[in-house]
Order: C-alpha cells, then sequence, then structure tokens
C-alpha cells in the first residue's frame, strides 16, 4: 500500500523567510511518480511538479525547489523569499508508474505567510 | 490553458434526494479521477477511470454512489440517496499518465452540502 506523511500541519512563516515542507512517502513500487499540489484559499488544486522515481536531480523553479531522496523516502519542497500569495495548503502525493498510476495524496501542509 | 470543467460549482440539498455532479476532462485526457475533500479526511480517492473503463472504484461507498463516463467528455458522479455525511467538494481530474511531465488536472469542484 502506498502512503504519504506530511507530518506539518500548519506552518506560519513571516514573508521573505525561507520555508521547507516536508513530504514523506511509502511505497513497495520500483517506480513510482512523487507530486506536488498547492491549494490556495480560493480551493483549485493546482499542479506544481511531477518526478519520477528515477530522476534523484533536485529542481527549481523561480522560489520553488524540489529535494527528493530516495534512500530517506522524501519529498520536501522549500519555498524561498515567500510571499504572501504563497500562503495556502500544499499537498504531496505519490503514485505508481504502472498500469493504474493511482494517486495517493497526503493529509497536506497550511502554509501562513505573514506580511 | 486546457481546463477541467466541473459542474456544478455549488449544490445544497436536502438529505435523501438524488445529487449528480458532472466534470468534463480535458480533451485528449484518457485517465479520469474522482476525489472527495473533507476536514476531516482530506483528499480520498473516490473512483478513477482509463479510456472511459473503470479502474477502480474501492473508495465509494457502493450503496448509494455510482460514478459512469458515458462517453470520453463527460464523467459524472451520482449519489443516491444523499446523506449530510456526503457534505464535501468533490474534485475531477484528468490526465494522460504515461511518460510525461504534467500532473493531472483538477477541476474547481463541486462544493456539496446536504442538510
Amino acid at each position: 500500500a502506498q502512503k504519504v506523511t506530511q507530518a506539518q500541519t500548519e506552518i506560519s512563516v513571516v514573508e521573505k523567510e525561507d520555508v521547507t515542507l516536508d513530504c514523506v512517502y511509502e511505497t513497495r513500487d520500483t517506480t513510482y511518480y512523487l507530486f506536488w499540489y498547492k491549494q490556495p484559499p480560493s480551493g483549485e488544486l493546482v499542479f506544481l511538479i511531477r518526478r519520477n522515481s528515477f530522476d534523484e536531480q533536485n529542481e527549481i523553479s523561480g522560489r520553488y525547489s524540489w529535494n527528493f531522496q530516495k534512500s530517506t523516502s522524501s519529498f520536501n519542497f522549500t519555498i524561498t523569499a515567500s510571499q504572501v500569495v504563497d500562503s495556502a495548503v500544499y499537498f504531496c502525493a505519490l503514485s505508481d508508474a504502472g498500469g493504474y498510476q493511482k494517486v495517493t495524496f497526503g493529509t497536506g501542509t497550511k502554509l501562513q505567510v505573514i506580511p | 490553458d486546457a481546463r477541467v470543467t466541473q459542474t456544478p460549482r455549488h449544490k445544497v440539498t436536502e438529505m435523501g434526494q438524488e445529487v449528480t455532479m458532472r466534470c468534463q476532462p480535458i480533451l485528449g485526457h484518457n485517465t479520469v479521477f474522482w476525489y472527495r475533500q473533507t476536514m476531516m479526511q482530506g483528499l480520498e480517492l473516490l473512483a478513477y477511470f482509463r479510456n472511459r473503463a473503470p479502474l477502480d472504484d474501492s473508495g465509494m461507498p457502493k450503496d448509494r454512489f455510482s460514478a459512469e463516463m458515458p462517453d470520453a467528455t463527460l464523467a459524472t458522479l451520482k449519489i443516491q440517496p444523499s446523506e449530510p455525511r456526503d457534505s464535501a467538494v468533490y474534485f475531477c481530474a484528468s490526465g494522460l499518465p504515461t511518460g510525461r511531465p504534467d500532473g493531472y488536472t483538477f477541476g474547481s469542484g463541486t462544493r456539496l452540502t446536504v442538510v
């Protein structure tokens, strides 16, 4: 069975601070995908990134960066120089890479960026 | 940008009534998911379809919920009879699971309130 754990329920930071959201996953699959989604107060779910388990290179996109470490089954998300618009709930998710590719979500981390 | 369209956006209904939620996936996407989001349970996978065939609906209460894809442009989730505990936001998502960097695209959700 697949499982995604986001131990941080809520985080508050002051604007311009860096913040890291943790994600730990469990899977028996040798190939899988990891995702991060953002859910702003408006409620929609916005795709941020998908990472293949073969690719352990860290990725940076603007102020966002992701650290994938297979050895610790973690896929952490860092926001650099946080902004008020980053306030949202962030979900980490996992799917197998085989036929089904069913996506399992973590419980989410609510990030509040205080001006 | 291509979008997943869900209707209605909001629905208030009385207990015992039938509720039908509709989803128009992005043209060309062959995988459709239905998720339910509540404060208590987070994002729960209810059902998903590949090429219009149901692959897994084990997350759905079978006695009252049903999900179908009558054609490639329409997915429906029906609750009959509805109960107050069904109150939640129901999301539809579509995607192409294999070999693409994109994640699944979510609709804006249907906020269901059963009174």
